[in-house]
């Protein structure tokens, strides 16, 4: 079965910070995606990145990166100098064939909250 | 390009009126669903469909819970009877295969209070 896990509820961190997001997935598909969104207070789901199984390339948005290790199925989230407007609750998920392959596993997010 | 469109935005109901809410997706996208976000439950899937057609609709709750695509453009997702622990932000997404992407774009979302 697929499944996604994001251990940490909630984080707090005082602006500037770097934090990391946490997201360690379950899936036997070799071909499969992972996905971050944003949902800030104001409630919308916002799509982040995108990432398939066989680009295992890290990706650097500004002050977004993600690290992809399929070594240790994981699919972390991190933010450098971190932002007020930071704060939201970030969700991972995946897809792949065995439970329909564009039907999203979501976590079950993690709340960041960033301090001024 | 308009993203997903949902409405209403907001809709307050008395337990047992019938709720309609409504999802315009993306044009050009084939594939479009319906979430439930609670505190409890979290991101729940209800249904989706592929060409207008439901293809899994495990996660619809109870029968009280009906949805519909009737062509490309308009989705509509029912309630009848309404009840106070249905109330919950209710989010349309869309995937356009023609494109060739496999994201899914989130509409606004519907918060139904059912008091």
């Amino acid at each position: 079965a697929q499944k996604v896990t994001q251990a940490q509820t909630e984080i707090s961190v005082v602006e500037k910070e770097d934090v990391t997001l946490d997201c360690v997935y379950e899936t036997r598909d070799t071909t499969y995606y992972l996905f971050w969104y944003k949902q800030p207070p104001s409630g919308e789901l916002v799509f982040l990145i995108r990432r398939n199984s066989f680009d295992e390339q890290n990706e650097i948005s500004g002050r977004y990166s993600w690290n992809f290790q399929k070594s240790t199925s994981s699919f972390n989230f991190t933010i450098t100098a971190s932002q007020v407007v930071d704060s939201a609750v970030y969700f991972c998920a995946l897809s792949g064939p065995s439970s329909g392959t564009y039907k999203y596993i979501f976590g079950t997010g993690t709340r960041l909250k960033v301090l001024a | 390009d308009a993203g997903v469109i949902q409405s209403p935005r907001h809709e307050v109901t008395e337990m047992g009126q019938e709720v309609t809410l409504r999802c315009k997706p993306i044009s050009g996208h084939d594939y479009l669903f319906w979430y439930r976000q609670t505190m409890m439950r979290g991101l729940e899937l209800l249904i989706y469909f592929n060409n207008n057609v439901p293809i899994d609709d495990s996660g619809m709750p109870e029968d009280r819970f009906s949805a519909k695509m009737p062509n490309a453009s308009f989705s509509t997702l029912k309630i009848q009877p309404s009840e106070p622990r249905d109330s919950a932000v209710y989010f349309c997404a869309s995937i356009g295969r023609r494109g060739r992407t496999d994201t899914q774009y989130f509409g606004p979302g519907t918060r139904l209070t059912v008091l």
